[in-house]
């Protein structure tokens, strides 16, 4: 069992609808959340950083942890087509540990 | 003025050949890493280097071989490639000691093993 899982997708949404993406963790040891961006022959850009849990937004795009059922969650609204991309939730326990990363949702924005 | 820059974008080569990938970061940070992403997207983190020193080793075959020179530059050297190495190989950047430092990554090498 990996450590963050995530579904894979391919989610597809009209543009400006509200977008929804979610993983799990095992580990409890995990504090530090994370959700990267990564367009197609590129690497991934961090989006979004929270600790614990709690909510944390920025602009259009709203992060979610919930430690009590290890879940993480980003919501975007008002998708554009530019969202279209894969987008990989990531945790680790501490800033100088290593990262671990889910598998990546592919979402894609359709004009 | 690229934050994580590595050579070469694509890498086309034999199962059996030696290669290796250069990795430059100009962000000023003191820890650099590669990473691995498979077919299915999936990141994986094979070592790790603070100010030169390795301090993350994954479970990885010992064909691969990480160098760095300096704390601005992490390389990888990969022995008798093959079939399974085909991936594409990400090295990022950040601060250890700072708990907000995200990683900082690449563009990525893609490299085929035919």
């Amino acid at each position: 069992q990996k450590e963050v899982e995530q579904d894979p997708g391919p989610l597809s949404v009209p543009e400006g609808a509200i977008v929804s993406l979610n993983c799990t963790y095992s580990n409890s040891a995990f504090q530090y959340f994370m959700w990267y961006r990564q367009y197609s022959r590129k690497g991934p850009e961090l989006l979004m950083y929270t600790y614990s849990s709690g909510n944390k937004e920025d602009g259009r795009f709203t992060a979610q942890v919930d430690k009590s059922s290890k879940y993480i969650s980003l919501f975007i609204r008002d998708s554009q087509p530019s969202d279209s991309a894969t987008y990989l939730c990531a945790a680790n326990s501490g800033g100088y540990q290593k990262v671990t990363f889910g598998t990546g949702t592919k979402l894609q924005v359709i004009p | 003025d690229t934050a994580v820059s590595q050579t070469p974008k694509y890498l086309v080569t034999q199962m059996g050949n030696d290669k290796s990938i250069k990795c430059e970061q100009n962000l000023g940070h003191d820890t650099m890493y590669w990473y691995k992403q498979d077919s299915k997207k999936f990141l994986k983190i094979m070592f790790s280097y603070n100010n030169k020193e390795l301090i993350i080793n994954e479970t990885v075959p010992n064909r691969f071989s990480p160098k760095s020179p300096d704390k601005a530059h992490l390389n990888l050297h990969i022995n008798s490639l093959e079939l399974g190495d085909s991936a594409v190989y990400f090295c990022a950047s950040s601060h250890r000691d700072t708990d907000n430092s995200p990683l900082h990554f690449g563009n990525g090498t893609r490299l085929t093993v035919t």
